[in-house]
């Protein structure tokens, strides 16, 4: 079955970095499209980031353009999600998520647990 | 960007009963391809969010059929036939027209 695990997370200082992992398996990495959502605490599901099957085109939501980095490596079946700067605001769950399609268009059909950041002093 | 409102943003329902929930796009989420880039997404407590229904109307694999999608262009509706202590949970519609995906506020169902 489609298994999305997620790891990378936890206590971290203001203006630190932190790279978010997510492990996937049961299906094969490289046909899909993954995407980033956040949840800080209370809130909504925020979109965060896509990135294409093959890593040639990735997309950011205005609000952390520049600031956050997603990429993938296929042969380690490994999706990733760099943050720099950190801020208090960052801290949610983060969620990888799959995209049905390869280019991102489609549904989002299966989600990680999540990782929870907590940027905090 | 797309902007997705929901209505109501909390609804309590007596076991058994229907329900619905609205969600209203700021753009038409049916494209030249003749599909609907609308989904539904329901997160139980404590759990990360779950496909329900996908290009507007679609159940997703394992979903119960009292769950329903409708709608076409800027208004769709998600209805539960028959409310269970299990569908208990936060409802949120998303859009993947654009790359750049937004999700509604969320609509918080609670039983009565």
């Amino acid at each position: 079955q489609v298994l999305l695990v997620e790891s990378g997370g936890g206590v971290v200082q203001p203006g630190r970095s932190l790279t978010l992992s997510c492990s996937a398996s049961g299906f094969t990495l490289s046909s899909h499209a993954m995407h980033w959502v956040r949840q800080a605490p209370g809130k909504g599901l925020k979109w965060l980031a896509v990135i294409w099957y093959d890593a040639t085109n990735k997309i950011y939501a205005d609000s952390v353009k520049g600031r956050f980095t997603i990429s993938r490596d296929n042969s380690r079946n490994t999706l990733y999600l760099q943050i720099n700067s950190l801020r208090d605001e960052d801290t949610a769950v983060y969620y990888c998520a799959r995209d049905r399609g390869y280019s991102g268009y489609e549904e989002i059909d299966y989600w990680g647990q999540g990782t929870l950041v907590t940027v905090s002093s | 960007d797309i902007v997705l409102t929901q209505t109501p943003l909390s609804l309590s329902v007596t076991p058994g009963q229907p329900a619905s929930i609205s969600c209203r796009s700021s753009q038409s989420l049916l494209y030249s391809d003749g599909k609907t880039y609308l989904h539904w997404y329901v997160q139980k407590p404590g759990q990360p969010p779950q496909l329900l229904i996908y290009g507007a109307s679609n159940r997703f694999s394992g979903v119960p059929d009292r769950f329903s999608g409708s709608g076409s262009g800027t208004d769709f509706t998600l209805k539960i036939s028959r409310v269970e202590a299990e569908d208990v949970g936060v409802y949120y519609c998303m859009q993947s027209i654009q790359l750049l995906r937004t999700f509604g506020p969320g609509t918080k169902v609670d039983i009565k």
